[in-house]
């Protein structure tokens, strides 16, 4: 069975500045996807990042980015040029390519972005 | 509207009471999951449907029934609940079973008094 582990219960972070937030996961699948997600106080669940475990490039979106590290199973997302909007938790999520398995999600992180 | 649509936003309901939740979507996607999300634990898969058969059932107790009339929406239904069943109930659609990852409803908030 696939886990995702997020070490991070809580962070917090000044605005403008940069936090990562780590994730672990174990599978024995070669291929796979992995999501963040964000889910601020509306409570809605937003995709905000994706990577195939194919690619060796890491995935970036805007001031999101990843750091994809397939023979240690880490995940980790970075936020650059941190805003208050930022404020949410943050599930990594993990989904394979065989057996349509559905996605399982970490734990979660709560950031906070201080003024 | 687009995306994902749940309703109730909230809702308070007795031991003894029924009660149904309701997702709908207008992505056109033809899966569709039920999460359960309690605080300080992984969001729980409860039930998956592509194409309005299920096709997973997480071992969720009987008081839990899903419904899926057709690819857009898909119910909860709830009886006899235990206060440990309040939590947020997700749900969420994808384009297909291994997709691109899912789209998400803000969610029921559901208290069993």
């Amino acid at each position: 069975a696939q886990t995702v582990t997020q070490s991070q219960p809580e962070m917090s972070v000044q605005e403008a500045e940069t936090v990562t937030l780590s994730c672990t996961y174990d599978t024995s699948e070669s291929n796979y996807y992995l999501f963040w997600y964000k889910q601020p106080p509306s409570r809605q669940m937003i995709l905000v990042i994706r990577q195939e475990a194919y690619k060796q490039q890491n995935a970036t979106e805007n001031r999101f980015s990843v750091n994809f590290q397939k023979a240690a199973k880490s995940f980790s997302l970075k936020i650059s040029d941190s805003q208050l909007g930022d404020t949410a938790m943050y599930f990594c999520a993990f989904m394979t390519l065989s057996g349509n398995t559905p996605l399982v999600f970490g734990k979660g992180t709560r950031l906070s972005v201080i003024a | 509207e687009t995306g994902v649509t749940q309703t109730p936003r909230h809702l308070v309901m007795g031991m003894t009471n029924k009660k149904s939740l309701k997702c709908e979507q207008h992505l056109g996607h033809n899966a569709m999951y039920w999460y359960k999300q309690s605080a300080k634990k992984p969001l729980e898969l409860m039930f998956v449907y592509n194409f309005k058969e299920q096709t997973e059932n997480n071992s969720v107790p009987s008081r839990f029934s899903p419904e899926c009339p057709n690819s857009s929406h898909l119910f909860l239904h709830l009886h006899t609940l235990q206060p440990e069943d309040s939590a947020l109930y997700l749900c969420a659609s994808s384009q297909e079973l291994v997709g691109n990852g899912y789209t998400f409803g803000s969610g029921t908030r559901l208290t069993v008094v």
